[in-house]
This record gives C-alpha cells, structure tokens and sequence, in this order.
C-alpha cells in the first residue's frame, strides 16, 4: 500500500499570497496518477488536478500541480478567498487500493 | 452532467449491516469506469473503501475486505454499498464517485450521505 504524507498539515496566509502544499508517497507513483482535490465544510470533494499536472474541467489556471516519482506538489499561485479549504492528494496507480493523503488545510491568516 | 445520489438509513445499529445504494444519472454505468465508494469519519480524512465494474468486477481495501460487498444493477444505473458487522467506528459521511481504478481520478462526486452507528 502506498502511504502519501501530506504538509503541512495547516497552511495560514493571506488573500493574494501563494500556497505550495507537497505529498510524498512511501513508494513510487505509477504513471504520476496522482490527483489533488478540494474539500470546503459539508460538501464533498472536488476533483482540481489529475496526472500529477493536467487541470480538471473548469479548475482555474491559479491551480498548478507538479511532480513525480514520490514527490508531489500542487501550488495555488494567488489565494482568493473562495480557495481557503482543505486539501487533499490521492493516488490511483492501476493496482489497488487506492489511497488519500490526510490532508492540508488553508486557512485565512 | 453526470450526477450521483447516495440513499440508505442514516442510523444504523452496532453489529448490523450497513446498507446505501448510489443512483447515477447523466451517464450509463454500463459505458464504462469503475464506481466506488468512500467514507470520511467527523472531522478526519478520507478512505476508499471500494470500486466496482459494470461487469461486476471489485477492488475492495484490504482494511475492510473482510465486511464489504459492493454489487452493481445496470438496470437501474446504480451500484450498491453492504458493509456488515459495523461499529461506532463506521460512523462517517459516505460518499459515492465514478473513477479511482483503472488509472482514473475520481471526477464526479454524489453529496455523501451521514450514516451514524449507534444503539
């Protein structure tokens, strides 16, 4: 089982600033399928980035994820106030299971 | 668009069986992807707890395998959730998505559901 490691855990800026967020894995990701999602409180998640790099439908271009091997990265380059959640990277290599990381949350600082 | 809907009991009594179904709208389940399911307890990350073909082919996680069976009616476009023997630790938002296996994101997501595990 691949073991990704999410940091850090809470991530406090300000609107305007840019965010790095880094998952490593415990092995190496097949094929960089490697995908970053955004939770805000009760709802569910939100697919952002897929391939380690490519955008998801209507994913604005502030998003950029990056990355391969055991090393990944998704930036958010200027924070509007609607991007202040949690965040989450999975990978979906072709063997199961498939696996989460635990989380960073943005918050406004 | 494509569209899921979870639906089952919110509560569930411990050492009962955990039922919810995901109807989905928008797309054929017979088209294509794996289905899956995945829970998220109060407060806490998110697990995958399993994916299912159109032909009935599962991916279950180990940490669960034991208790889960997830099944598939292409007849009504849904897919189904049973995990058994549940505790209090089972307490979580289920949510059910398209993708995950066969080098797919999850990329459509229902609303999840709360199903609470108490007496």
């Amino acid at each position: 089982e691949i073991v990704l490691t999410q940091s850090p855990g809470t991530l406090s800026l300000s609107p305007g600033e840019r965010a790095t967020l880094s998952c490593r894995a415990s092995q190496s990701v097949i094929s960089s399928y490697l995908a970053w999602y955004q939770q805000k409180p009760g709802q569910a998640p939100r697919l952002l980035i897929y391939g380690a790099s490519s955008r998801a439908t209507g994913i604005p271009d502030r998003f950029s994820g990056s990355g391969s091997g055991t090393d990944f990265t998704l930036t958010i380059s200027r924070l509007e106030p609607e991007d202040f959640a949690v965040y989450y990277c999975q990978q979906y290599g072709s063997s199961p299971p498939l696996t989460f990381g635990g989380g960073t949350k943005v918050e406004i600082k | 668009q494509v569209q899921l809907q979870e639906s089952g009991p919110g509560l569930v009594k411990p050492s009962e069986t955990l039922s919810l179904t995901c109807a989905v709208s928008g797309y054929s389940i017979s088209s294509g992807y794996y289905w899956g399911w995945i829970r998220q307890p109060p407060g806490k990350g998110l697990e995958w707890i399993g994916s299912i073909y159109h032909s009935g082919s599962t991916y279950y996680n180990p940490s669960l395998k034991s208790r889960v069976t997830i099944s598939v009616d292409t007849s009504k476009n849904q897919f189904s959730l049973k995990l058994s023997s549940v505790t209090a630790a089972d307490t979580a938002v289920y949510y059910c998505a398209r993708g995950g296996v066969g080098a797919t994101p999850f990329d459509y997501w229902g609303q999840g559901t709360l199903v609470t595990v108490s007496s």
